[in-house]
């Protein structure tokens, strides 16, 4: 079945460098992509939609310059968090939107990556 | 405004036992409902997935209904195993509107499973 991954799952960093964060479509061509944040015991809230080829689309209060997402394929999408600072430590989830073999279009969450900046 | 609510915040009931997770949305105009399940630090995993013309849907020990009149949904676990602790998701696709992914979020029902 369709498989959303991200990589790393776990980072640690020091304030002031940047991270990046990939996000791949496993047996299926994600047509868009999407970038959440989730902080503790609340939902995830979608930072930027992102479409292969294009221009990502931000969500009102998200920086782009901040958060820079290339997508540079309909398998990948990368989020950079460029100058992390401690409140940039959240859990980012990707999601995949696309058509898997023999089902309807549907959204596939990744696992999730926990920033650390400390 | 485009909202989904989930009862109760939380929940623990003892393993073996069944619960019902509840979830009302004013989202409009309504494409599908789906329920996920996230476990702690982890991404949420689809359960179940319906459309406007489907009121019952299972996966295994996870039935959820909808009734698209009073927009409600339910979500119904049987026989409960402790892995079945986590939060579990509501989650309402619009034809448009919502954020750009369409999609409106409810906050999550946490669930814990005691031996």
């Amino acid at each position: 079945g369709a498989v959303v991954s991200q990589h790393p799952s776990r980072v640690i960093c020091k304030s002031g460098t940047s991270v990046k964060i990939e996000c791949r479509s496993l047996d299926f061509q994600a047509t868009t992509m999407f970038w959440y944040r989730q902080f503790p015991k609340q939902s995830l809230m979608l930072m930027a939609t992102s479409n292969e080829g294009s221009k990502a689309t931000y969500e009102q209060g998200v920086e782009k310059d901040k958060f820079l997402i290339n997508h540079a394929s309909l398998t990948l999408s990368t989020l950079t968090v460029t100058s992390a600072h401690p409140e940039d430590s959240s859990f980012y989830i990707c999601s995949a939107r696309g058509v898997s073999s023999g089902e309807v279009e549907t959204q596939y969450f990744g696992p999730g990556t926990r920033l650390l900046v400390l | 405004k485009n909202q989904v609510e989930q009862s109760p915040q939380s929940l623990i009931i003892l393993e073996g036992k069944n619960c019902t997770l509840q979830c009302n949305y004013t989202v409009s105009p309504f494409s599908n409902l789906r329920w996920y399940k996230q476990d702690t630090g982890r991404g949420p995993v689809s359960l179940t997935i319906m459309t406007f013309s489907e009121n019952t849907k299972s996966n295994g020990r996870y039935t959820a209904t909808l009734d698209a009149d009073t927009k409600q949904s339910s979500l119904h676990i049987t026989a409960s195993q402790l892995s079945d602790s986590a939060s579990y998701i509501c989650v309402v696709s619009a034809i448009r509107g919502g954020g750009a992914d369409g999609l409106t979020f409810g906050k999550g029902t946490h669930l814990i499973i005691q031996p």
